[in-house]
């Protein structure tokens, strides 16, 4: 069974650092492209960016391109969001995505989230 | 940035019903468009890729059509597990973006 499941989510405070960690299960994860999506409060979806399955490449979201940084570890099935200098508008559900094998930008398996509040 | 407008954003219908939910992008985004579907305490499912393709596990009953800039999502024969919230993807070009969202409910 695929299983995505992140964690390092909490209440942070703004101009601060937050890493997430999202472990993968049941899939070898060296051979997907992996995303990272976030939910707002108010349910909007935004995507936030991705990497290649071999980690040599990754897209942003141009907004968050600055502040973000996702990175990955085969040998540990895990995936990383570093984000920096939090603001109160990055409050949010963040979710582990995994790219289908020949669609690397659909997105066939979501973890359940880790919530990240910014606030002081 | 490709903007996907959703509509209706709430819907409520009866099982047995049938319903269409839209998703219209700003500029034409191929096919390259997905459905998911959001469920309380459950992981978002990928229900439909390609503007039409079902993904493996999804019902028959829901089907995608489109292509360009219009795409619509139809569910046949409503079941009570799927009232729920459905989000249309595109990943013609980064950034990917999300319509906004449809909550499905039961009338």
């Amino acid at each position: 069974e695929v299983q995505l499941v992140e964690s390092g989510g909490g209440l942070v405070q703004p101009g601060a650092s937050l890493k997430l960690s999202c472990v993968a299960s049941g899939f070898t994860f060296s051979d997907y492209w992996m995303s990272w999506v976030r939910q707002t409060p108010g349910k909007t979806m935004e995507w936030i960016g991705d990497i290649k399955y071999d980690g040599s490449y990754t897209n942003y979201a141009p907004s968050l391109k600055n502040r973000f940084t996702i990175s990955r570890d085969n040998a540990k099935s895990t995936l990383y969001l570093q984000m920096s200098n939090v603001r109160s508008e990055d409050t949010a559900t963040y979710y582990c995505t995994r790219g289908t094998y020949y669609y690397a930008d659909v997105m066939d398996a979501w973890g359940q989230g880790a919530s990240v509040t910014v606030s002081s | 940035d490709v903007q996907m407008t959703q509509s209706p954003s709430y819907l409520a219908a009866s099982p047995g019903e049938s319903v269409s939910i839209s998703c219209k992008a700003s500029k034409s985004i191929s096919n390259n468009l997905a459905w998911y579907q959001e469920k309380p305490g459950k992981a978002n499912k990928l229900l439909i890729h390609s503007g039409s393709t079902l993904q493996s596990g999804t019902p028959s009953r829901f089907s995608g059509s489109g292509s360009g800039t219009d795409f619509t999502l139809t569910i046949r024969s409503l079941e009570s597990e799927d009232f729920a919230v459905y989000y249309c993807q595109q990943y013609n070009e980064y950034p990917f973006t999300f319509g906004s969202g449809t909550k499905l409910e039961i009338k």
